[in-house]
């Protein structure tokens, strides 16, 4: 079966700038995750859904960062305006449920200058 | 609250030596514990996890890992590295009362492999 997809791999923006990212998960997971990865660091969640409902943004930065998943598919994660410490790999993963394993995307890096 | 502290950001052993990756969690609740690996430019890989049945628990590419509840750890063990070992590996928790399976990582291992 395919894997999570995301896109793009790679993104350079300049700080005050918007940038989004994509995911598909793979067919029929019900629960999707967005994690941010800074350079050295684990994976950090930002926001979880279960179908096209949030259940967990609590470490989203609501005033620049916003998500959303239309139809319980695919979902676009939005950062407005850049930061710099903005920069990460931003990483999607996917499950059947909340507790069944997470698969996870490549990721996209992010570099704000 | 939970959290995870992985022992050494770096490891490093020769090929054939036994692979040791050290986790230590905190957890007010029996915890789930999992390890990830990631290959460079690419997402995480389940290893292996435990969910409150046996506590060796065996994973993927010969890994295993012992859940000791005195000493909250959950060890990453290898009885011989491949080269193809090499990658970064995660430890990390959920809470086994949430609703939500949040996973929170540790920092992370590097594990380098010498020929």
């Amino acid at each position: 079966e395919a894997g999570v997809a995301q896109s793009p791999r790679y993104k350079i923006i300049e700080k005050r700038q918007s940038v989004a990212f994509w995911c598909n998960p793979i067919s029929g997971h019900a629960t999707l995750y967005w994690y941010q990865q800074i350079l050295g660091q684990g994976p950090k969640l930002l926001i979880q859904f279960q179908n096209n409902g949030v259940v967990d943004d609590s470490q989203l930065p609501k005033d620049r960062f916003s998500a959303e998943r239309l139809k319980g598919v695919d979902s676009t994660l939005k950062i407005q305006p850049a930061k710099l410490e903005d920069s990460a790999v931003y990483l999607c993963a996917s499950s059947p449920g909340p507790w069944a394993e997470q698969y996870f995307g490549p990721g996209t890096r992010l570099t704000v200058t | 609250a939970q959290s995870v502290t992985q022992l050494g950001s770096h490891v490093s052993v020769s090929e054939g030596a036994l692979v040791l990756l050290r986790c230590n969690y905190s957890s007010s609740v029996p915890p789930y514990l999992f390890w990830y690996v990631q290959y460079p430019n690419q997402g995480l890989q389940l290893l292996l996890k435990y969910t409150s049945a046996a506590t060796l628990v065996k994973g993927i590419n010969g890994f295993e890992a012992e859940f000791k509840k005195s000493e909250t750890s959950f060890h990453l063990t290898k009885p011989s590295a491949h080269m193809s070992d090499a990658a970064e590996y995660f430890c990390a928790v959920s809470d086994g009362s949430s609703n939500t399976g949040k996973l929170i990582f540790g920092q992370g291992t590097t594990l380098q492999v010498k020929p």
